[in-house]
């Protein structure tokens, strides 16, 4: 198993460029998570899905949109890219069942910079 | 709410000696910990987590943690750090949202350094 997997893992935008982040996993797992890592800040929920065609708001979700179109995928979107927005991006998944205590997966990230 | 706290962004030791890295939390309601270490240029796994099974839970790589509520805290430990440990660890606490789902409120890490 791939496990979770994230494209692209590198990526240099111009501010006003748009993009989209690409999360796969291989798990069958219903619960999906986009979080931002920013120094000393540790990670931020940006936004998360529990299901198939669901998503929800985290912590940190303006100037990002979600879809969960198909269950193994999950893709956040930057319209317009803002100098705030760089840093490194994770995708993680989880099972739902005794979902307090289930351990969440985590991709390899996205280093995005927006000039 | 609840949340974590991490004392000390950076905490360096000799190889060989005891390492101790500090987690206190704020809940109202028991709460599931996690602690998640992140080796450079990768992503998150978990290292152990507290289900109220027990207090003293022991993870992969020879760490442990012991949840102490009279204290609130979570401190992660290993007996003899070794080379491979460097890394960054944050601690993390699961707070269940309007929804019924669960997320995960981190601190802000803390990064181990490792001397020869």
């Amino acid at each position: 198993n791939a496990g979770v997997t994230q494209t692209p893992k590198f990526r240099v935008l111009k501010t006003g460029q748009s993009m989209t982040l690409l999360c796969a996993q291989d798990m069958n797992h219903e619960y999906m998570y986009w979080y931002r890592q920013d120094p000393g800040m540790g990670l931020r929920l940006i936004h998360y899905s529990v299901g198939e065609g669901t998503t929800a708001k985290g912590e940190v979700p303006d100037g990002y949109n979600v879809s969960r179109l198909k269950k193994q995928n999950f893709l956040l979107g930057l319209e317009s890219a803002a100098p705030s927005q760089t840093s490194v991006y994770f995708c993680a998944s989880s099972y739902s069942i005794r979902g307090s205590t289930d351990t969440q997966y985590f991709g390899p990230g996205t280093r995005l910079t927006v000039l | 709410a609840q949340s974590v706290t991490q004392l000390g962004s950076h905490v360096s030791v000799s190889e060989g000696a005891l390492v101790l890295l500090r987690c206190n939390y704020s809940s109202s309601v028991p709460p599931y910990l996690f602690w998640y270490v992140q080796y450079p240029n990768q992503g998150l796994q978990l290292l152990l987590k507290y289900t109220s099974a027990a207090t003293l839970v022991k993870g992969i790589n020879g760490f442990e943690a012991e949840f102490k509520k009279s204290e609130t805290s979570f401190h992660l430990t290993k007996p003899s750090a070794h080379m491979s440990d460097a890394a960054e660890y944050f601690c993390a606490v699961s707070v269940r949202q309007r929804d019924s789902s669960y997320k995960l409120i981190f601190g802000s890490g803390t990064r181990l350094l490792v001397r020869p």
